[in-house]
C-alpha cells in the first residue's frame, strides 16, 4: 500500500532533551516537506526537500533540522526542544513539484514540557 | 509570496451544493492551484489541482477565473462526511523552483443533515 509512514504518532519529552521524528514514503516520490500545525494558525511548513541531499528552509524551519540521505526517509530532528514546539507534525511527499498531489502521513503529536 | 485567502467558515445543507472561494490575487503564472481537506484527526487528504482550466474529478470540480486571481472548490452534493476544513494551496516558484508551499487559512465546512 503507498503511503506516507511517520513515527511515533504521540511523543511527550522534556525541555532539550533531543528527538527525531521519522518520515519515510514508499513512493519513490522525490519531494518531501515538514509541517507543523497549530490552533488558529493552519500548516505551516517548517522544511521541505526537492530529492536526495538537496533541502531548504520553509515558513519556520528555526529550532528544526532534516536531512535526505535516502529518496524515501526525510527525519525532522529537534536538537533542542522547547515548549513553542509542541505541535502536531505532518511529512508530506510527491512524486514531483508543480503538478502532482501531497500524499500526508497521520501526523505526529509532539508535548513538550 | 503569493498567499490565497478563503472564509474561515461555511454552512451547508447534506445533498446540495457546496461553493468553496479562494483568492490568490498575486498568484504566479506558473503556480498550480491545489485544494486539500483535513477530516478531524487525520492528515490532509488532495482534493483536486488545476493552473487554467476548470476541473473535474470524482470529488469536485475546480472553477479558476480567467485572470486566475480566484477559484472555487464545488463540492456537487454535500454528505456529512465532506464537513472538514478545506485548504487552498498555491505552490509557490516566484524564487524559482523553490518547492516552497503556500497554506490558506482553510475553511471549516460544516454540513448539516
Amino acid at each position: 500500500e503507498a503511503q506516507v509512514t511517520q513515527n511515533p504518532r504521540y511523543l511527550i519529552t522534556v525541555t532539550g532533551k533531543k528527538l527525531t521524528v521519522t518520515c519515510s514514503q514508499n513512493m519513490n516520490h522525490e519531494y518531501m516537506s515538514w509541517y507543523r500545525q497549530d490552533p488558529g494558525l493552519g500548516l505551516r511548513q517548517i522544511y521541505y526537500s526537492m530529492n536526495v541531499e538537496v533541502t531548504d528552509k520553509g515558513d519556520v524551519p528555526e529550532g528544526y533540522k532534516v536531512s535526505r540521505k535516502e529518496k524515501r526517509n526525510f527525519p525532522l530532528i529537534l536538537e533542542s526542544p522547547s515548549p513553542n514546539q509542541t505541535s502536531l507534525y505532518f511529512c508530506a511527499s510527491s512524486i514531483g513539484f508543480y503538478n502532482s498531489p501531497l500524499h500526508f502521513g497521520n501526523g505526529t503529536r509532539l508535548t513538550v514540557t | 509570496d503569493a498567499k490565497t485567502t478563503q472564509p474561515n467558515s461555511m454552512e451547508s445543507n447534506e445533498e446540495e451544493p457546496v461553493h468553496l472561494p479562494c483568492n490568490h490575487s498575486t498568484i504566479s503564472g506558473t503556480d498550480y492551484i491545489h485544494w486539500y481537506r483535513q477530516l478531524p484527526s487525520q492528515g490532509p487528504e488532495y482534493v483536486i489541482h488545476g493552473l487554467t482550466s476548470n476541473v473535474n474529478n470524482r470529488m469536485a470540480s475546480l472553477a479558476i477565473a480567467e485572470d486566475r486571481k480566484s477559484s472555487t472548490l464545488i463540492l456537487h452534493r454535500a454528505t456529512l462526511r465532506d464537513a472538514a476544513v478545506y485548504y487552498c494551496i498555491l505552490r509557490d516558484v516566484s524564487k524559482g523552483n523553490t518547492g516552497k508551499l503556500i497554506f490558506g487559512q482553510g475553511t471549516t465546512l460544516q454540513v448539516k443533515p
